[in-house]
């Protein structure tokens, strides 16, 4: 199975600032990535898909970028309501597969 | 309003056995696929199954084929997880989430809020 990983497990940044959260699989997974929002309590929110694109509703200060085994997504400017875990997921190969996560905590 | 529904966790014994069922409403729900993702107290999310609109497409996480079956009914709306010979390590929140198509191969637009699974003797 594809083995994605999720790079730093915590960040901290203040609000306003930006935000870059890795994720890494095993072998290439083309543009096949989605990534998730999860905050505490909830279930998780599909933000991005194919790398890049973003699903309806989403804020464009969310972007993902990468393809093949190094994804990229950025938050531009952190909100309030920014602060949560956000999990990538591979959707190439089954199984699907998703990272540890990131937990983008207040500083 | 897209929504889906899950129930049936409970406490369980190890061995035992427990069927999850998911019910959705607010789309043509026999033209996706849904899968279950589990996610363990404290830990991140695990894909467990999924499964296509026509059943024909079924697939498991290898830490429970053999054990866990899914299915789904689609004159009712409903997708299912009967899950056999439960172990500690199947303990976790279960969501039920709807795929983006209707082969269970990409991701995941709309999730359940989950319902829990304890299995303790």
């Amino acid at each position: 199975e594809i083995v994605m990983t999720q790079s730093p497990a915590t960040l901290s940044e203040s609000p306003g600032e930006r935000a870059t959260l890795s994720c890494r699989a095993s072998q290439s997974v083309s543009s096949d990535l989605a990534w998730y929002q999860q905050k505490p309590g909830q279930a998780p929110r599909l933000l991005i898909f194919g790398a890049s694109t973003r699903a309806t509703g989403i804020p464009a200060r969310f972007s993902g970028s990468g393809s093949g085994t190094e994804f990229t997504l950025t938050i531009s400017s952190l909100q309030s309501e920014d602060f949560a875990v956000y999990y990538c997921q591979q959707y190439k190969n089954w199984p699907q597969t998703f990272g540890q996560g990131t937990k983008v905590e207040i500083k | 309003e897209v929504q889906l529904v899950e129930s049936g966790g409970d406490l369980v014994q190890p061995a035992r056995s427990l069927r999850l069922s998911c019910a959705a409403s607010g789309f043509t729900f026999d033209d996706y696929a849904m899968h279950w993702v589990r996610q363990a107290p404290g830990k991140g999310l695990e894909w467990v199954s999924g499964i296509s609109w026509n059943s024909v497409s079924i697939g498991y996480a290898d830490s429970v084929k053999g054990r866990f079956t899914i299915s789904r009914d689609n004159a009712k709306n409903s997708v299912f997880l009967q899950m056999n010979s439960l172990r500690a390590e199947d303990t976790a929140l279960y969501y039920c989430a709807k795929d983006k198509y209707s082969s269970p191969n990409y991701y995941m637009d709309v999730w359940g809020k989950g319902t829990t699974v304890i299995v303790s003797s």
